[in-house]
């Protein structure tokens, strides 16, 4: 069975640009979660979607949102990059909440 | 806002040694994660533990949840340098739909 998968797993943006993350989960799983994980402030939770709706929203700023399509698979978006946007972004589906299954993330770097 | 304690942060011991780490919140928890991640990696399900006063077994890994529910512990028995990693206790409050993490544990068993 096919895990969570998140492209890409690396990327380099300036800042004030702007980047699309993308995560396919587990076949089956419905709920899709993303997560930003930093040295300083450890694993912090994002936003939840399911079935195309967003469920939950972390205390991020607007400029961190997404979207879930019809077969799951999910999307972030983060406009107007700041340098403390770089982070390892991490994406987990779940089928019925008691465990998540994550990605590998996508190592963000902001310069 | 639910807040996970976890102690200790670092951990580095011989091979062969005990070891336990806990999480501790003032909130109740409907269910307590455990996970381990390994260095550009996404975490990895350990154990859910949903009931209070529960002790699950996972071959040399013992999870404890409080009667409470607002803590649990993990311990190890006999490390092996196998179980290097940064181990991370995650909550889900009542019907909420994200995980509220620890700011984890980083384990370093030496041979």
């Amino acid at each position: 069975k096919a895990g969570v998968t998140q492209t890409p797993r690396y990327l380099i943006k300036t800042r004030g640009q702007q980047v699309t993350l993308s995560c396919s989960p587990i076949s089956g799983h419905r709920s899709v979660s993303w997560y930003q994980q930093t040295p300083g402030q450890g694993l912090q939770f994002l936003f939840e979607y399911f079935s195309e709706t967003q469920r939950n929203k972390g205390n991020f700023p607007g400029r961190f949102s997404g979207r879930q399509f019809s077969n799951s698979r999910s999307e972030m978006n983060v406009s107007t990059l700041e340098l403390g946007d770089s982070a390892l972004y991490l994406c987990a589906s779940s089928f019925d909440y008691l465990g998540y299954t994550f990605g590998s993330g996508t190592r963000l770097t902001v310069v | 806002t639910q807040l996970l304690e976890q102690s200790p942060q670092f951990l580095s011991i011989q091979e062969g040694e005990n070891l336990t780490v806990y999480c501790n919140s003032s909130s109740v928890f409907s269910s307590l994660q455990w996970y381990r991640q390994e260095p550009g990696e996404g975490p990895v399900l350990l154990v859910t533990v949903v009931t209070g006063g529960e002790v699950k077994k996972l071959k040399r890994l013992t999870f404890q949840f409080g009667d409470a529910r607002k803590d649990s512990s993990l311990h190890i028995t006999a490390a092996q340098p196998g179980d290097t990693g940064l181990y991370l206790c995650a909550g889900v409050a009542g019907s909420a739909r994200q995980l509220t993490f620890g700011s984890g544990t980083q384990l370093t068993v030496l041979p």
